[in-house]
Protein backbone atom coordinates (compact mmCIF):
# COMPACT_ATOMS: atom_id res chain seq x y z
CA UNK A 1 0.00 0.00 0.00
CA UNK A 2 1.15 3.58 -0.53
CA UNK A 3 1.66 5.16 2.55
CA UNK A 4 4.37 7.51 4.42
CA UNK A 5 6.96 5.53 6.81
CA UNK A 6 8.82 6.72 9.32
CA UNK A 7 12.19 5.23 10.63
CA UNK A 8 13.04 4.39 13.43
CA UNK A 9 9.44 4.56 15.42
CA UNK A 10 11.18 5.21 19.06
CA UNK A 11 14.87 6.74 19.43
CA UNK A 12 16.83 8.08 22.68
CA UNK A 13 19.45 9.72 22.46
CA UNK A 14 21.70 11.42 25.03
CA UNK A 15 22.17 15.61 25.58
CA UNK A 16 24.17 16.86 22.13
CA UNK A 17 24.29 13.86 20.56
CA UNK A 18 23.37 14.26 16.85
CA UNK A 19 20.53 12.46 15.55
CA UNK A 20 18.84 11.69 12.22
CA UNK A 21 15.41 10.66 11.83
CA UNK A 22 13.89 9.25 8.15
CA UNK A 23 10.93 9.48 6.27
CA UNK A 24 10.06 7.48 3.26
CA UNK A 25 6.88 7.75 1.18
CA UNK A 26 5.71 5.70 -2.00
CA UNK A 27 2.79 8.23 -2.96
CA UNK A 28 4.99 10.08 -5.25
CA UNK A 29 4.19 13.22 -3.53
CA UNK A 30 6.08 16.29 -4.15
CA UNK A 31 5.71 18.46 -1.16
CA UNK A 32 7.21 16.83 2.36
CA UNK A 33 6.72 18.48 6.04
CA UNK A 34 8.12 18.04 9.19
CA UNK A 35 6.80 18.56 11.71
CA UNK A 36 7.62 18.50 16.13
CA UNK A 37 4.51 17.19 18.58
CA UNK A 38 5.02 17.59 22.06
CA UNK A 39 3.11 15.58 24.56
CA UNK A 40 -0.92 16.84 24.69
CA UNK A 41 -0.01 19.93 21.90
CA UNK A 42 -1.05 20.23 18.33
CA UNK A 43 1.93 19.53 15.32
CA UNK A 44 3.94 22.35 14.74
CA UNK A 45 5.59 22.67 11.78
CA UNK A 46 9.16 23.07 11.49
CA UNK A 47 9.95 23.16 7.53
CA UNK A 48 8.90 21.34 4.26
CA UNK A 49 10.06 21.19 0.55
CA UNK A 50 7.91 21.68 -2.00
CA UNK A 51 9.99 19.59 -4.79
CA UNK A 52 13.44 20.57 -3.68
CA UNK A 53 12.73 24.19 -2.76
CA UNK A 54 13.22 24.04 1.16
CA UNK A 55 11.04 26.44 3.29
CA UNK A 56 11.98 27.20 7.05
CA UNK A 57 9.86 28.21 9.49
CA UNK A 58 10.38 31.43 11.11
CA UNK A 59 10.65 30.27 14.58
CA UNK A 60 12.46 26.75 13.66
CA UNK A 61 15.58 26.68 15.74
CA UNK A 62 19.11 26.65 14.26
CA UNK A 63 19.23 22.99 15.68
CA UNK A 64 16.95 21.40 13.38
CA UNK A 65 18.09 20.70 9.22
CA UNK A 66 17.04 18.55 6.84
CA UNK A 67 17.89 17.25 3.64
CA UNK A 68 15.61 15.91 0.83
CA UNK A 69 17.82 13.87 -1.35
CA UNK A 70 15.00 12.43 -3.89
CA UNK A 71 11.58 12.43 -4.01
CA UNK A 72 10.76 9.85 -1.80
CA UNK A 73 13.14 10.80 1.02
CA UNK A 74 13.32 13.27 3.39
CA UNK A 75 15.61 13.62 6.67
CA UNK A 76 15.58 15.58 9.61
CA UNK A 77 18.96 16.09 11.61
CA UNK A 78 18.79 17.56 15.07
CA UNK A 79 22.76 18.39 15.43
CA UNK A 80 22.99 18.45 19.27
CA UNK A 81 19.80 17.81 20.89
CA UNK A 82 18.54 19.04 24.16
CA UNK A 83 15.85 18.08 26.99
CA UNK A 84 13.41 20.27 25.68
CA UNK A 85 13.74 18.52 21.88
CA UNK A 86 11.78 15.40 23.55
CA UNK A 87 9.00 15.15 20.84
CA UNK A 88 7.22 13.34 18.40
CA UNK A 89 8.17 13.92 15.09
CA UNK A 90 5.95 13.37 12.46
CA UNK A 91 6.35 13.36 8.12
CA UNK A 92 3.81 14.18 6.37
CA UNK A 93 3.11 14.27 2.50
CA UNK A 94 0.79 15.79 -0.10
CA UNK A 95 0.47 16.90 -3.60
CA UNK A 96 -2.60 19.22 -3.39
CA UNK A 97 -4.50 20.47 -0.05
CA UNK A 98 -4.84 17.32 1.78
CA UNK A 99 -1.31 16.27 3.84
CA UNK A 100 -0.98 12.58 4.70
CA UNK A 101 1.31 11.73 7.69
CA UNK A 102 3.36 9.12 8.59
CA UNK A 103 3.48 7.25 12.00
CA UNK A 104 5.73 9.52 13.96
CA UNK A 105 9.40 8.56 15.73
CA UNK A 106 9.19 9.03 18.99
CA UNK A 107 12.42 11.20 20.34
CA UNK A 108 13.53 10.73 23.88
CA UNK A 109 16.74 12.76 24.49
CA UNK A 110 18.59 11.90 27.89
CA UNK B 1 -2.08 36.52 14.69
CA UNK B 2 -4.38 34.22 12.44
CA UNK B 3 -5.20 30.94 14.44
CA UNK B 4 -7.53 28.22 14.19
CA UNK B 5 -8.76 27.10 18.00
CA UNK B 6 -10.78 24.43 19.59
CA UNK B 7 -13.45 25.12 22.09
CA UNK B 8 -13.37 21.94 24.41
CA UNK B 9 -10.02 20.11 25.34
CA UNK B 10 -12.16 17.03 26.80
CA UNK B 11 -15.78 15.66 25.90
CA UNK B 12 -17.18 12.64 26.90
CA UNK B 13 -19.85 11.01 25.44
CA UNK B 14 -21.70 7.34 25.88
CA UNK B 15 -21.24 4.60 23.30
CA UNK B 16 -23.68 5.30 20.92
CA UNK B 17 -24.08 8.50 21.46
CA UNK B 18 -24.02 11.59 18.77
CA UNK B 19 -20.27 13.64 19.19
CA UNK B 20 -19.91 17.24 17.98
CA UNK B 21 -16.31 18.93 18.18
CA UNK B 22 -15.90 22.90 17.14
CA UNK B 23 -13.29 24.94 15.94
CA UNK B 24 -13.29 28.47 15.30
CA UNK B 25 -10.53 30.00 13.07
CA UNK B 26 -9.73 33.56 12.70
CA UNK B 27 -8.67 33.58 8.81
CA UNK B 28 -11.48 34.84 6.74
CA UNK B 29 -9.19 33.92 3.93
CA UNK B 30 -9.17 29.79 5.24
CA UNK B 31 -10.78 28.24 2.18
CA UNK B 32 -10.16 24.82 3.03
CA UNK B 33 -10.26 22.64 6.31
CA UNK B 34 -9.07 19.19 7.46
CA UNK B 35 -10.32 17.34 10.23
CA UNK B 36 -7.72 14.59 11.65
CA UNK B 37 -7.72 12.15 14.22
CA UNK B 38 -5.08 10.93 16.28
CA UNK B 39 -4.81 7.72 18.64
CA UNK B 40 -2.53 7.61 21.38
CA UNK B 41 1.18 6.95 20.13
CA UNK B 42 0.15 7.56 16.47
CA UNK B 43 0.47 10.20 13.08
CA UNK B 44 -2.86 12.23 12.57
CA UNK B 45 -5.29 10.75 10.71
CA UNK B 46 -7.37 12.28 7.58
CA UNK B 47 -10.85 12.20 8.38
CA UNK B 48 -12.94 14.61 6.38
CA UNK B 49 -12.18 17.72 4.61
CA UNK B 50 -14.71 20.55 3.40
CA UNK B 51 -13.99 23.64 0.83
CA UNK B 52 -15.20 27.19 1.69
CA UNK B 53 -17.80 27.07 -0.79
CA UNK B 54 -19.43 24.44 1.05
CA UNK B 55 -21.38 24.21 4.27
CA UNK B 56 -21.77 20.69 4.79
CA UNK B 57 -20.15 17.53 3.79
CA UNK B 58 -21.05 14.04 4.66
CA UNK B 59 -18.89 11.14 5.39
CA UNK B 60 -19.11 7.28 6.82
CA UNK B 61 -20.78 8.21 10.22
CA UNK B 62 -19.00 11.38 10.45
CA UNK B 63 -20.26 15.21 9.23
CA UNK B 64 -18.25 18.67 8.91
CA UNK B 65 -20.20 22.17 8.81
CA UNK B 66 -19.19 25.34 8.13
CA UNK B 67 -19.74 28.39 9.33
CA UNK B 68 -18.14 31.13 7.05
CA UNK B 69 -20.45 34.10 9.14
CA UNK B 70 -19.29 33.22 12.08
CA UNK B 71 -16.02 31.32 10.99
CA UNK B 72 -16.77 28.07 13.02
CA UNK B 73 -16.11 24.75 12.27
CA UNK B 74 -17.78 21.09 13.42
CA UNK B 75 -17.03 17.66 13.49
CA UNK B 76 -19.74 15.61 13.90
CA UNK B 77 -19.37 12.07 14.67
CA UNK B 78 -22.86 9.42 14.71
CA UNK B 79 -23.29 6.44 16.99
CA UNK B 80 -19.85 6.95 18.56
CA UNK B 81 -18.13 3.53 19.41
CA UNK B 82 -14.71 3.05 21.59
CA UNK B 83 -13.10 2.85 18.89
CA UNK B 84 -13.31 7.06 18.11
CA UNK B 85 -11.89 7.35 21.22
CA UNK B 86 -8.56 9.81 20.36
CA UNK B 87 -7.85 13.55 19.81
CA UNK B 88 -9.33 15.64 16.86
CA UNK B 89 -7.69 18.52 15.48
CA UNK B 90 -9.22 20.79 12.61
CA UNK B 91 -6.46 22.55 10.32
CA UNK B 92 -6.35 24.86 8.17
CA UNK B 93 -4.92 24.90 4.78
CA UNK B 94 -5.22 28.98 3.85
CA UNK B 95 -1.24 28.65 3.03
CA UNK B 96 0.81 25.58 1.92
CA UNK B 97 1.05 24.00 5.14
CA UNK B 98 -1.26 22.99 7.90
CA UNK B 99 -2.12 25.25 10.93
CA UNK B 100 -3.34 23.04 13.72
CA UNK B 101 -5.87 23.86 16.57
CA UNK B 102 -4.91 23.05 20.15
CA UNK B 103 -6.85 19.80 19.80
CA UNK B 104 -10.20 18.14 21.54
CA UNK B 105 -10.11 15.02 23.45
CA UNK B 106 -12.57 12.43 22.63
CA UNK B 107 -13.21 10.16 25.51
CA UNK B 108 -15.88 7.52 25.06
CA UNK B 109 -17.52 6.32 27.59
CA UNK B 110 -19.02 2.29 27.35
Amino acid sequence: DAMVIQNPRYQVTQFGKPVTLSCSQTLNHNVMYWYQQKSSQAPKLLFHYYDKDFNNEADTPDNFQSRRPNTSFCFLDIRSPGLGDTAMYLCATSRADTQYFGPGTRLTVL
Amino acid sequence: GESVGLHLPTLSVQEGDNSIINCAYSNSASDYFIWYKQESGKGPQFIIDIRSNMDKRQGQRVTVLLNKTVKHLSLQIAATQPGDSAVYFCADTGRRALTFGSGTRLQVQP
